[in-house]
Order: structure tokens, then C-alpha cells, then sequence
């Protein structure tokens, strides 16, 4: 099972940030936090992932709570292209695969 | 930006046919893997390959599957006698795996429909 929880659905108007929130309690010290997203059947695209620290790129912003049980995907000016299923995921301990789950179908609103 | 290919996009076959789905992944990764999603369901985890072998394998990936890295740059999936319930779409995906790079980059992936 995958060992992130995020809400099924978002709705944000265009032009605003979309922030996308997930937990992640189980994680261990040294396991990264990695966001995809799906547009539509498209294959998964990496966004962003961190590990303590705050994370910025190009995309978005990636927040992690100190006690690193759960994180935020921010995308700063949401635009109608960004409406698509947003993954976070903890790789499954001692393994490289990625355990999906249902992720958050964001919708952006014009 | 290199990115992962596969080939073919769309895949029609006959159940009891084999297919092979192509997948050409990031030049000098080397981790591959294969993830399949049923229409509306969540993407699965197939198996991950490393020097040549199969490092690791679902419950989904049975005797009817098998991969292969037949060159230096293809790594395919071959579905030996299709079922219906193979129709999905598949993903190829890349790791570095150097200096503890971790992040996975998926291609577009191959739609397999079995009739």
C-alpha cells in the first residue's frame, strides 16, 4: 500500500496557488518525498522532491514540516494546464519501485 | 531535456498474442522499470531490472512477462499469450541511480488494448 494519504479532489481558480497536501507519518530519516503528476493518461511527470529542507524549482515549491510527517506542493499561479492527478510518494522501504496511490485530481477553474 | 521514449503508442492485438512494448530510457541511467495503469485505476508497479536482471518483480508480473535489454539503449516488455485483462496502458521508466539520485522520469506510454 502506498504510505501517502491525500485528498481526492481540489478545486483552485486560475492565476491563484494550488496547495496540494500530503502525509507521509510513516516515513523514515532517509526517505525522500517525491511529487509526480498525470495529465490525463499522460505518463507520470516528475514535479519535485525533498527531503527536509523546502524545495523550489521551476514548477513549484515544495514544503515539508519539521517533523517531516507531511508535506505541501505548491504551485504558485495555477494555470488551466495544471489540472491534472498529483502524486506524492514515499518509495516503499529498501526498494526503488514507487508504491502509487490514488493521488489529488486537482482542477483548475478559469 | 532527454527524456524516455516508447514505442509504440497504441498497440491493438488479439488475446492469446504476444506483444513487445518498446522503451528507449534515459541515456546513462541505470535502473528500468515498468509500470502498467488500467483505465481509471491506480499506475502498478511490474518489475525494476538492474545489470541485466530482474531486481525485483509484482505479484502482476507472471510467467506471461519478461524483460529484456537486448542493445545498450532498448529495454522491452514482452507479454508471451495476452488476456483481456492485459489491456492497459504501460510505462517505461529511467533512474540514474548514481551519487544517490533517486528521481524515476516515465515515458509516455504504450496503450496496449487485447481483444
Amino acid at each position: 500500500d502506498a504510505k501517502t494519504t491525500q485528498p481526492t479532489s481540489m478545486d483552485c481558480a486560475e492565476g491563484r496557488a494550488a496547495n496540494l497536501p500530503c502525509n507521509h507519518s510513516t516515513i523514515s530519516g532517509n526517505e525522500y518525498v517525491y511529487w509526480y503528476r498525470q495529465i490525463h493518461s499522460q505518463g507520470p511527470q516528475y514535479i519535485i522532491h525533498g527531503l527536509k529542507n523546502n524545495e523550489t524549482n521551476e514548477m513549484a515549491s515544495l514544503i515539508i514540516t519539521e517533523d517531516r510527517k507531511s508535506s505541501t506542493l505548491i504551485l504558485p499561479h495555477a494555470t488551466l494546464r495544471d489540472t491534472a492527478v498529483y502524486y506524492c510518494i514515499v518509495r516503499v522501504g529498501g526498494t526503488y519501485k514507487y508504491i502509487f496511490g490514488t493521488g489529488t485530481r486537482l482542477k483548475v477553474l478559469a | 531535456e532527454p527524456e524516455v521514449t516508447q514505442t509504440p503508442s497504441h498497440q491493438v492485438t488479439q488475446m492469446g498474442q504476444e506483444v513487445i512494448l518498446r522503451c528507449v530510457p534515459i541515456s546513462n541511467h541505470l535502473y528500468f522499470y515498468w509500470y502498467r495503469q488500467i483505465l481509471g485505476q491506480k499506475v502498478e508497479f511490474l518489475v525494476s531490472f538492474y545489470n541485466n536482471e530482474i531486481s525485483e518483480k509484482s505479484e502482476i508480473f507472471d510467467d506471461q512477462f519478461s524483460v529484456e535489454r537486448p542493445d545498450g539503449s532498448n529495454f522491452t516488455l514482452k507479454i508471451r499469450s495476452t488476456k483481456l485483462e492485459d489491456s492497459a496502458m504501460y510505462f517505461c521508466a529511467s533512474r540514474a541511480g548514481t551519487s544517490g539520485v533517486e528521481t524515476q522520469y516515465f515515458g509516455p506510454g504504450t496503450r496496449l488494448l487485447v481483444l
